[in-house]
C-alpha cells in the first residue's frame, strides 16, 4: 500500500498569511494527488484534484503543486472559514485509496 | 444536482452486523465507482472499499476483507454497505463517496453514525 504522510499534524496561522501543507507519498504517484477539506461535523470537501486543478467552485487562494512523491495545499491568504482539517489523498493506486493522516488548521 | 444520501444513524451490539444505503441522484449511477469511507471521533479518514455500480465488481481494504460486503441495486441508484461481527472499534461515521474516472471523490454523502455498545 502507498502510505501518504502530511506535515504539520496541526497548525495555527493568523488571517492574512500564506499558509503551506506538505503531503509525502512513500513512492512515486506521478500527479495523482488530491486534497480535501473537512469542517467539524461535515463530510469532506474536494479542493484540488490531479495535484493543482482547482474543483469548481473552490476559492482561488488555494492552490495546489508537486508530483513524485512531494506535494504541497497552499492558501495564499487565509481566511477565518478555512479553519478545518486538510487531508491529501492518493489516487494512483485505488485499491486502496489511501489518505494522510491529516492537518488541522487553526486561526490565530 | 449530484446528492448521495444515506441512511440514518444505526446503534448496534457487539457481534451484530449493520448495513448502510446510499441513493444517489442527479448523475446515472453507473457511470462511477462508488468508494466507502469511515471516520471514528476525532481521527483521520479510513478507506473500506470500493464497488462498480455497472458491473458489481468491488475491492476491499485488507483489514476489513470477510466482514464488509457492498453492494448495489441499480433499479433505485442504491448502493449498500454492510459491516458483520461489529465490535466497540467501529464506532464511527460511514460515508459513501462517489469517485471520478481519474480517482479523486467528487461527491461525499452526509455520512452514517454507527454506534457499537453493549
Amino acid at each position: 500500500d502507498i502510505q501518504m504522510t502530511q506535515s504539520p499534524s496541526s497548525l495555527s496561522a493568523s488571517v492574512g498569511d500564506r499558509v503551506t501543507i506538505t503531503c509525502r507519498a512513500s513512492q512515486s504517484i506521478s500527479s495523482y494527488l488530491n486534497w480535501y477539506q473537512q469542517k467539524p461535523g461535515k463530510a469532506p470537501k474536494l479542493l484540488i484534484y490531479a495535484a493543482s486543478s482547482l474543483q469548481s467552485g473552490v476559492p482561488s487562494r488555494f492552490s495546489g503543486s508537486g508530483s513524485g512523491t512531494d506535494f504541497t495545499l497552499t492558501i495564499s491568504s487565509l481566511q477565518p472559514e478555512d479553519c478545518a482539517t486538510y487531508y491529501c489523498q492518493q489516487s494512483y493506486s485505488t485499491l486502496p485509496i489511501t489518505f494522510g493522516q491529516g492537518t488541522r488548521l487553526e486561526i490565530k | 444536482q449530484v446528492q448521495l444520501v444515506q441512511s440514518g444513524a444505526e446503534v448496534k451490539k457487539p457481534g451484530a452486523s449493520v448495513k448502510v444505503s446510499c441513493k444517489a441522484s442527479g448523475y446515472t449511477f453507473t457511470s462511477y465507482d462508488i468508494n466507502w469511507v469511515r471516520q471514528a471521533t476525532g481521527q483521520g479518514l479510513e478507506w473500506m472499499g470500493w464497488m462498480n455500480p455497472n458491473s458489481g465488481n468491488t475491492g476491499y481494504a485488507q483489514k476489513f476483507q470477510g466482514r464488509v460486503t457492498i453492494t448495489r441495486n441499480t433499479s433505485i441508484s442504491t448502493a449498500y454497505m454492510q459491516l458483520s461481527s461489529l465490535r466497540s472499534e467501529d464506532t464511527a461515521v460511514y460515508y459513501c463517496a462517489r469517485e471520478d474516472s481519474s480517482g479523486y471523490v467528487d461527491y461525499w454523502g452526509q455520512g452514517t453514525l454507527v454506534t457499537v455498545s453493549s
